[in-house]
């Protein structure tokens, strides 16, 4: 089945550590985000990447970095400068890239806890 | 960057009630959603909408682009339509979808 896959699904991490968050899709969708999600709150966009090679910031970018080699795959690492990590993230795909959004499909999410 | 405002923020409904939810935003949109999020957090798509209405079972939504908001009715609520209602739009030259802050909705059986 077509979709978006992130994993894990549940991640611990100590103080001072870096995480990587994945993200996999194959359904051909050129555009690919990052968002975060705290508690009773909205959805806040951190990355996005319209075409292969390319990302441009969010509104909340900083203490997170993304890379963009291949066009199924979007990973989010999540580092120590990262004031307050511990949230739910989720990552979207829509097929269009550089002629807009399109309609935007998410994928289950991964909640990160930072002990 | 564009604003979006949901209201309410909060709603109790007794199964099988009916109810609308509202979304504006300040600027045109290029893109507009509503989304569902399950207990479990998943986001559902329920429609793709930047202008005119559409139907789907008991849901159904409109947006008048033109007075910058849009409404989505729920009919014959169920207990399985609780959980939070997004609707995120994009801006007329934008390429990024902005969230508002959610409805958070509960059926009550």
């Amino acid at each position: 089945d077509g979709g978006i896959t992130q994993s894990p699904k549940y991640l611990f991490r100590k103080e001072g550590q870096n995480v990587t968050l994945s993200c996999e899709q194959n359904l051909n969708h050129d555009a690919m985000y990052w968002y975060r999600q705290d508690p009773g709150q909205g959805l806040r966009l951190i990355y996005y990447s319209q075409i292969v090679n390319d990302f441009q910031k969010g509104d909340i970018a900083e203490g997170y970095s993304v890379s963009r080699e291949k066009k199924e795959s979007f990973p989010l690492t999540v580092t120590s400068a990262q004031k307050n990590p511990t949230a739910f993230y989720l990552c979207a795909s829509s097929i269009h890239g550089v002629r807009g959004t399109g309609e935007l499909f998410f994928g289950e999410g991964s909640r990160l806890t930072v002990l | 960057g564009i604003q979006v405002e949901q209201s309410p923020p909060d709603l109790i409904l007794q199964e099988g009630a009916n109810s609308t939810l509202r979304c504006n935003f300040s600027d045109s949109v290029n893109n507009l959603q509503w989304f569902h999020q399950n207990p479990w957090g998943q986001l559902i798509n329920l429609f793709y909408i930047p202008s005119g209405t559409k139907q789907n079972g008991r849901l159904s939504a409109t947006t008048v682009a033109t007075e910058r908001y849009s409404l989505l009715y729920i009919s014959s609520s169920q207990t399985t339509d609780s959980g939070v209602y997004f609707c995120a739009v994009s801006e007329a030259a934008g390429n990024k979808l902005t969230f508002g802050g959610g409805t958070r909705v509960l059926v009550k059986p």
